[in-house]
């Protein structure tokens, strides 16, 4: 099944430590994106990839890391400098940055206590 | 400001009855406009998407419309069942795919 996957669904850490959410896609979309989803709130960019090897800054990329050495991954680094970093993160990804729809993963419900 | 609103009250109707949900914009010329649905803990599920040039698009039971001028996309579900109860986003788009979404509404069709 074609799709996009990210791991894992739910994610305890300790403050100050980095966590890395993954994300995968079989679709060969080249576009891949991350959004946060906080109560109330609408989702918010945080990092997009257009093509491998290049990653752009999203609305709110402070706090943030990304890479995108393979074209089917994008993983998503939380830093110990991210000050809110609880929240429901979900990884997407289209067929290219012109393309309107847009695939998104199940989500990672990250909780740093 | 740049602003996308929808109603974040819950909408309850009754199973039969076309729910129609709101998305309100300003300050944005989006080239297009999509509307996703989200179940609880769950990412969100694209539905349709409308172009600026477009006044209406259909799939099945689902009607969106667009109206640039007063900058307002409303989103049909007729003949309802309890299965379309969930959350619906609309989003916009911005350019190169950066869409802004809204903050979404909830439908609960009740039997």
């Amino acid at each position: 099944d074609g799709g996009i996957t990210q791991s894992p669904k739910y994610l305890f850490r300790k403050e100050g430590q980095n966590v890395t959410l993954s994300c995968e896609q079989n679709l060969n979309h080249d576009a891949m994106y991350w959004y946060r989803q906080d109560p109330g709130q609408g989702l918010r960019l945080i990092y997009y990839s257009q093509i491998v090897n290049d990653f752009q800054k999203g609305d709110i990329a402070e706090g943030y890391s990304v890479s995108r050495e393979k074209k089917e991954s994008f993983p998503l680094t939380v830093t110990s400098a991210q000050k809110n970093p609880t929240a429901f993160y979900l990884c997407a990804s289209s067929i290219d940055l012109g393309t309107a729809e847009a695939f998104f993963g199940q989500g990672t419900r990250l909780t740093v206590v | 400001s740049q602003k996308i609103e929808q109603n974040s009250e819950a909408l309850n109707i009754q199973e039969g009855k076309t729910a129609t949900l709101t998305c309100n914009y300003t300050n944005y010329s989006p080239a297009y406009l999509q509307w996703y649905r989200q179940d609880p803990g769950r990412g969100p599920v694209f539905l349709l998407l409308i172009r600026e040039n477009e006044k209406e698009k259909r799939k099945e039971r689902l009607k969106v419309t667009f109206d640039t001028t007063l900058k307002q996309s409303l989103f049909h579900i007729t003949a309802s069942q309890p299965a379309d109860s969930a959350t619906y986003l609309c989003a916009l788009d911005r350019g190169f795919q950066k869409l802004v979404f809204g903050t979404g509404t909830r439908l609960l069709v009740s039997p």
